[in-house]
């Protein structure tokens, strides 16, 4: 069955970097874009990025650009979304979640979902 | 962007009783060549995952009970539960798929009364 597990979260101090990851299983990874969406503590879910199935099209929110850059390596069957200058506003549960449909180019709604890798920014 | 506003923020409803959800974007997710409104409806339990209950606006997703359906064309859609049940307590998101960024609604939170 289709599985998508993220990893990389943990507690990291403020100003710092960190590399988050999501492995996909169960399905053909290299035919499907993977999006990122985080909840903060007691928040509502915030979309966060974009990667097309071969990495061509990326895309972010545009208040997180520069600091959150998404990237895949199909041959591994993994995402990543590299953070940058973290905040404490960026403590939250990291997401990845498939596209429902092959070769979408961002316009899908997302049928699978990991459980999450929890990020907490704290000094 | 298209922004998507929720309302209300959250209600109570008793078992066995409808439960109405509204969702408004600030413009069309309804796509002219193919007829289909880019909306989606999430559930989202504490300690779990989003769960998507409806697509197109009003397909069900596999599994789904028949007692969610979804409704409206356009700017404005609705999310029922046609008789609420204790496990449908949740926080559901509506969601646009029309154009980056696909941005979520605010949610709304469904209690027991």
């Amino acid at each position: 069955q289709v599985q998508l597990e993220e990893s990389g979260g943990g507690v990291v101090q403020p100003g710092r970097s960190l590399r988050l990851s999501c492995t996909g299983s169960g399905f053909t990874f290299r035919n499907y874009g993977i999006h990122w969406v985080r909840q903060a503590p007691g928040k509502g879910l915030e979309w966060v990025a974009f990667i097309s199935f071969d990495g061509d099209y990326r895309e972010s929110a545009d208040s997180l650009k520069g600091r959150f850059t998404v990237s895949r390596d199909n041959s591994e069957n993994t995402l990543y979304l590299d953070i940058t200058g973290l905040r404490a506003e960026d403590t939250a549960l990291y997401y990845c979640a498939r596209d429902f449909e092959e070769r979408c180019g961002g316009d899908c709604y997302l049928d699978s979902w990991g459980q999450g890798t929890l990020v907490t920014v704290s000094s | 962007d298209i922004v998507m506003t929720q309302s209300p923020d959250s209600l109570a409803v008793s078992l066995g009783e409808r439960a109405s959800i509204n969702c408004k974007s600030s413009q069309s997710v309804l796509y002219g060549s193919n007829n289909k409104n880019y909306l989606a409806w999430y559930q989202k339990k504490p300690g779990q995952p989003p769960k998507v209950l409806i697509y197109w606006a009003s397909t069900r997703a596999s599994g789904v009970p028949d007692r969610f359906s979804g409704s409206g064309s356009g700017s404005d859609f609705t999310l029922t539960i046609s008789s609420l049940q204790a496990e449908d307590v949740a926080v559901y998101y509506c969601q646009q798929y029309y154009s980056t960024p696909p941005l979520f609604g605010g949610g709304t939170k469904v209690e027991i009364k």
